[in-house]
């Protein structure tokens, strides 16, 4: 098992509409989350950083649930610009600090 | 550009070939990281570095690969006797901070292909 997992999609979505993805943690020790953007044939780039109390930024919307060990995203009002994948993040914490990447979630927006 | 660079950035060889990558952080930078990309796959966490200190790296792919970062500065990625199987985006990240959370900043990427 794959310490964190993401359906990979492809999510297909007009726009405007809202779209949430979830991902899972396999290690509890797990201590901080993110969700990072890749845009084709780029570099990832961090989107958000995931709080328990949950985030949100514009139409971006990030919760953690640590007793089921998910986090998810939620976008509202998709833009064409928001297409890409979209990669969760769990990190262990302490003297090796090591974020673990999902397989991530591609999002395409259609007119 | 004050970001991180990576180079090569493309990067072709035979089977058995030796390659290096080199990576160059943000400056104020202390921890650096490598990952490998493949299609389809997110990255796959392959060794880091705080300052000069290697402080993971079990999970390097085999004993062919090997990473340094002389000085706390620039790193280098090494693969001795390449397999195709080595194709793959090699990515290099920074970020500030001791033991805490800091945000990953990833270079472009060095992709390697093996014939």
């Amino acid at each position: 098992r794959k310490e964190v997992e993401q359906d990979p999609g492809p999510f297909n979505v007009p726009e405007g509409a809202t779209v949430a993805f979830n991902c899972t943690y396999s290690n509890s020790a797990s201590q901080s989350f993110f969700w990072y953007r890749q845009d084709c044939r780029k570099e990832p780039k961090l989107l958000m950083s995931v709080y328990s109390s949950g985030n949100e930024d514009g139409r971006f919307t990030a919760q953690l649930n640590r007793a089921s060990q998910y986090i998810s995203l939620l976008i509202r009002d998709s833009k064409l610009s928001d297409s890409a994948t979209y990669l969760c993040v769990a990190g262990r914490g302490g003297g090796s600090y090591i974020p673990t990447f999902g397989r991530g979630t591609s999002l395409i927006v259609h007119p | 550009d004050t970001g991180v660079s990576q180079n090569p950035r493309h990067k072709i060889t035979k089977r058995g070939q030796n390659v290096t990558f080199r990576c160059d952080p943000i400056s104020e930078h202390n921890r650096l990281y490598w990952y490998r990309q493949t299609l389809g796959q997110g990255p796959e966490f392959l060794t880091y570095f705080q300052n000069e200190a290697q402080l993971e790296k079990s999970r390097l792919l085999s004993d062919r690969f090997s990473a340094e970062r002389p000085k706390g500065s620039f790193s280098t990625l090494e693969i001795q006797r390449t397999e195709q199987g080595d194709s793959a985006m090699y990515l290099c990240a920074s970020s500030s901070g001791t033991g805490g959370t800091g945000e990953l900043f990833f270079g472009e990427g060095s992709r390697l292909t093996v014939l």
